[in-house]
């Protein structure tokens, strides 16, 4: 199967910091999302990004889908973006979700 | 947007009994539902893909008898596990697409067999 490599695993920022996470894949993908999952369980989808740059608020995201790897940026960080948050890919035919291990977010105020 | 309901969100239940989990799209026919499987600290292991008006297609692995799928409808896909042990004691979450922007999850369920 598709191979899905986050970094890092754990993320530490101060409050107002920004971040880079990383989401590196195998083959060539359908779909790509970022979803960030709260302490209840819940996983909010960020981003369907594919491919592209796209942006939401304090947060951006941008997939190179010939180089395989995607990126999430946390801007001006506050500590409500504290939690899991996980990249998932879709491979080309294949009609299901891969998701990577995941970087855990902590942010301090 | 896509909205997916799962419930109940938590369940306790006695060893060697059953639960089952429902899994609705709420304003999207689904023709096609997943299910999830998540450990603590751990990342969402695919369990099952649920097809409407079919057998449901299940991950290596994971024991169809112990973990049976009904998707009876394009808008309800059920998980029932049978004969529940504590090592089945996890967060079990559901998914779908409407097929235009990606995949929408469910709150997710916490199961503890006692």
């Amino acid at each position: 199967g598709i191979q899905v490599e986050q970094s890092p695993p754990d993320l530490i920022l101060q409050e107002g910091a920004n971040s880079t996470l990383r989401c590196n894949f195998s083959d060539s993908v359908n779909n790509l999302q970022w979803f960030h999952q709260n302490p209840w369980g819940q996983l909010i989808n960020l981003f369907y990004i594919p491919s592209g740059t796209k942006q939401n608020g304090r947060l951006s995201a941008t997939t190179v889908a010939t180089e395989r790897y995607s990126l999430l940026y946390i801007s001006s960080s506050q500590t409500t973006d504290s939690g899991v948050y996980f990249c998932a890919v879709e491979r080309l035919g294949n009609y299901k979700l891969s998701f990577g291990a995941g970087t855990t977010v902590t942010v301090r105020a | 947007g896509a909205v997916v309901s799962q419930h109940p969100s938590r369940v306790i239940c006695k060893s060697g009994t059953s639960v089952k989990i429902e899994c609705r799209s709420l304003d999207f026919q689904a023709t096609t539902m997943f299910w999830y499987r998540q450990f603590p600290k751990q990342s969402l292991m695919l369990m099952a893909t649920s097809n409407e008006g079919s057998k449901a297609t299940y991950e290596q692995g994971v024991e169809k008898d112990k973990f049976l799928i009904n998707h009876a409808s394009l808008t309800l896909s059920t998980l029932t596990v049978t004969s529940a042990h504590p090592e089945d004691s996890s967060f079990y979450i559901c998914s779908a697409t409407d097929g235009n922007y990606g995949y929408t999850f469910g709150s997710g369920t916490r199961l503890t067999v006692v």
